[in-house]
């Protein structure tokens, strides 16, 4: 079974440059996730699609990061314009669907970002 | 909401040691509890979770975790390290709004 594919792998950019992530999930997964890694830390949430719904958004900063899911499969992360801060590693997770709370999140390799 | 506590950033072990990564969670309710393993350049990968089943979990690489209530921990130990166990471990927890809490994370490093 094919995991959670995402590209790029790396990616350069200056500040106030726009740059976007894709993520294809798990086949038959109706649950997507990005999480925002910055180095030293745990992942954290910025957004959970269930099909092409949104279900949480609440840590997502709205003024510069987009995030969709067209046909509830394939997800795009955007960020512009892109601060220093936003330096870190992105990584999108699926599950089965939105069951319980102890479904399991499989992770894809993440996209490293370096924003100078 | 709840939140977990990794003690110790950095761990390191030799070959054929015990490994123990120590975790802790805050939240009045049992909540499912998860450790994952993260090398270099990798997402993450799923070592195991606890589900209010058996309070002593088996996971995958012969690691295991045991949920104490009265403690509010979930350590991670496995008996005998071995050099492909250097990575980043991180315990995470979540409860009904379905969300994962993740842990600042634990590196390990192992000696020869």
């Amino acid at each position: 079974e094919a995991g959670v594919a995402q590209s790029p792998r790396y990616k350069i950019i200056e500040k106030r440059q726009s740059v976007a992530f894709w993520c294809n999930p798990i086949s038959g997964h109706a649950t997507l996730y990005w999480y925002q890694q910055i180095l030293g830390q745990g992942p954290k949430l910025l957004i959970q699609f269930q099909n092409n719904g949104v279900v949480d958004d609440s840590q997502l900063p709205k003024d510069r990061f987009s995030a969709e899911r067209l046909k509830g499969v394939d997800s795009t992360l955007k960020i512009q314009p892109a601060k220093l801060e936003d330096s870190a590693v992105y990584l999108c997770a699926s599950s089965l669907g939105r069951t319980d709370s102890k479904e399991t999140q499989y992770f894809g390799p993440g996209t490293r970002l370096l924003v100078l | 909401a709840q939140s977990v506590t990794q003690l110790g950033s950095h761990v390191s072990v030799s070959e054929g040691a015990l490994v123990l990564l120590r975790c802790n969670y805050s939240s009045s309710v049992p909540p499912y509890l998860f450790w994952y393993v993260q090398y270099p350049n990798q997402g993450l990968q799923l070592l195991l979770k606890y589900t209010s089943a058996a309070t002593l979990v088996k996971g995958i690489n012969g690691f295991e975790a045991e949920f104490k209530k009265s403690e509010t921990s979930f350590h991670l130990t496995k008996p005998s390290a071995h050099m492909s166990d250097a990575a980043e471990y991180f315990c995470a927890v979540s409860r009904d709004d379905y969300k994962l809490s993740f842990g600042a994370g634990t590196t390990v490093t192992v000696r020869a």
